[in-house]
């Protein structure tokens, strides 16, 4: 077990509503990564924080969004669902920010969008 | 566009045989090459990552085999059991750069 957990595990929402997930970093790291994961295909980058501010930003539109916590933890917000958004979202932790440091993955949040 | 491309998408070996799963990249700056290992319901986790300045490395039965000019590397598992069944993740990233590059992904069966 790599030490980084999220909440909730499952989640369903319906088209056009608004979601938050968590994720609490392995202890000692300071950056945490956001990836989607759509079913039979590999994680897809959403962003990076890193010390509490984005450190990076992949092809995502701007209803997703995130925070990062004095204690590392971090959030990942997704605003006007839509039926694509259903994947599994996994948050990576890791320490020092851009630099070449292993990720390490929690177990992820499956979210269905209706 | 797809920057690191891997195959095959299924793969069933024997029990005792050797898996082989291989990855091509695009972009020269990529300079770090993970492998990772997802069963299902769970988060993906690290086994074994090269950087370009060798051409192997191995832990245990796991071994990545790295060809910079051809930008392909490969993870060979060795005397593979039942348990090493998952799905297999190859990525890249750059030094500076934030995110990892996956490849699709491959699903390995062992046959016991």
């Amino acid at each position: 077990e790599t030490g980084v957990t999220q909440s909730p595990t499952h989640l369903i929402k319906t088209r056009g509503q608004q979601v938050t997930l968590r994720c609490s970093s392995q202890s000692g790291h300071n950056t945490v990564s956001w990836y989607q994961q759509a079913l039979g295909q590999g994680p897809q980058f959403i962003f990076q924080y890193y010390r509490e501010e984005e450190n990076g930003r992949g092809n995502f539109p701007p209803r997703f969004s995130g925070l990062q916590f004095p204690n590392y933890s971090s959030e990942l917000n997704v605003n006007a669902l839509e039926l694509d958004d259903s994947a599994l979202y996994l948050c990576a932790s890791s320490l020092g920010g851009g630099r070449r440091e292993t990720q390490y993955f929690g177990p992820g949040t499956r979210l269905l969008v209706l | 566009q797809q920057q690191v491309k891997q195959s095959p998408q299924s793969l069933i070996v024997q029990k005792g045989g050797i898996s082989i799963i291989n990855c091509a990249y695009e972009n020269t700056a990529f300079d770090y090459f993970p492998w990772y290992q997802q069963f299902p319901g769970k988060g993906p986790a690290l086994l074994i990552a090269i950087r370009p300045d060798v051409s192997e490395k191995k832990e245990g039965r796991f071994t990545i085999s790295f060809n910079k000019s051809a930008k392909q590397f490969s993870l060979h598992i060795m005397d593979s059991q039942p348990g090493d069944s998952a799905t297999y993740f190859c990525a890249a990233s750059k030094q500076g750069a934030q995110k990892l590059v996956f490849g699709q992904g491959t699903r390995l069966t062992i046959n016991p």
